[in-house]
């Protein structure tokens, strides 16, 4: 069964302490990986788009890999308004809803001045 | 701007009642989807449109209702046989199903009073 497993739950981090966000994935073909940004009552944002295995990107602090197994959301010097759950989707590449996300359920990310 | 548009913010529902959440796009995408979001659970699937007048369950549809007479357009009934309704739910589109995240509306907050 296709699945995406986001760790830690909950993480709290002081003001300019580096760390990572991890999202592990079993999926029948990967076609894509995603990641979100959603602040409280809001919709997500989309951050990033990974395709294959090695690919890199960045957005200010923000820094995305992949691997064939999962994904890594790092965060380099955060400050108080990273604070946010950030989601990690994949998208599959066979069947027949081929086309649909699947979600984990996020690592809510807070970050203390 | 193009975006998309979820009204009301915030609806309440009184037992036995069918209410109706309106989601809109101008971005000229193909696919809709509603995803119902509820603490600890991550995004669930309830319904998804590739086309106008076409739509398929998703993981979670008993209790909704869905049409797409447009392709703009994408309501979501949430019918009296839905026991649980309270949650947090998301509108969102895509251009296509390959290589496509999406673009989420601002979200309907759903309340049973």
């Amino acid at each position: 069964e296709d699945q995406v497993t986001q760790s830690p739950e909950a993480l709290r981090l002081q003001e300019g302490e580096s760390s990572s966000l991890n999202c592990s994935y079993t999926v029948s073909g990967l076609r894509g990986l995603f990641w979100y940004r959603q602040d409280p009552g809001k919709g997500p944002e989309f951050l990033f788009t990974l395709y294959s295995a090695g690919e890199e990107k960045e957005k200010e602090r923000l820094k995305a890999t992949l691997t064939k197994k999962e994904s890594f959301l790092h965060i380099t010097a955060p400050k108080p308004e990273d604070s946010a759950t950030y989601l990690c989707a994949v998208q599959r590449r066979y069947g027949g809803s081929q086309g649909n996300l699947i979600f984990g359920k996020g690592t809510k990310l807070s970050v203390k001045p | 701007d193009g975006g998309i548009t979820q009204s009301p913010k915030y609806l309440f529902r009184k037992e036995g009642q069918n209410v109706t959440l309106s989601c809109e796009q101008n971005l000229n995408h193909d696919a809709m989807y509603w995803y119902r979001q509820d603490p600890g659970q991550g995004l669930r699937l309830i319904y998804y449109s590739q086309i106008v007048n076409d739509f398929q369950k998703g993981d979670i549809a008993e209790g909704y209702s869905v049409s797409r007479e447009k392709k703009e357009s994408f309501p979501l009934t949430v019918t009296s046989a839905q026991k649980n309704p309270t949650a947090f739910y998301l509108c969102a589109s895509s251009p296509a199903r390959d290589r496509a995240g999406y673009t989420f509306g601002s979200g309907t907050r759903l309340t049973v009073v």
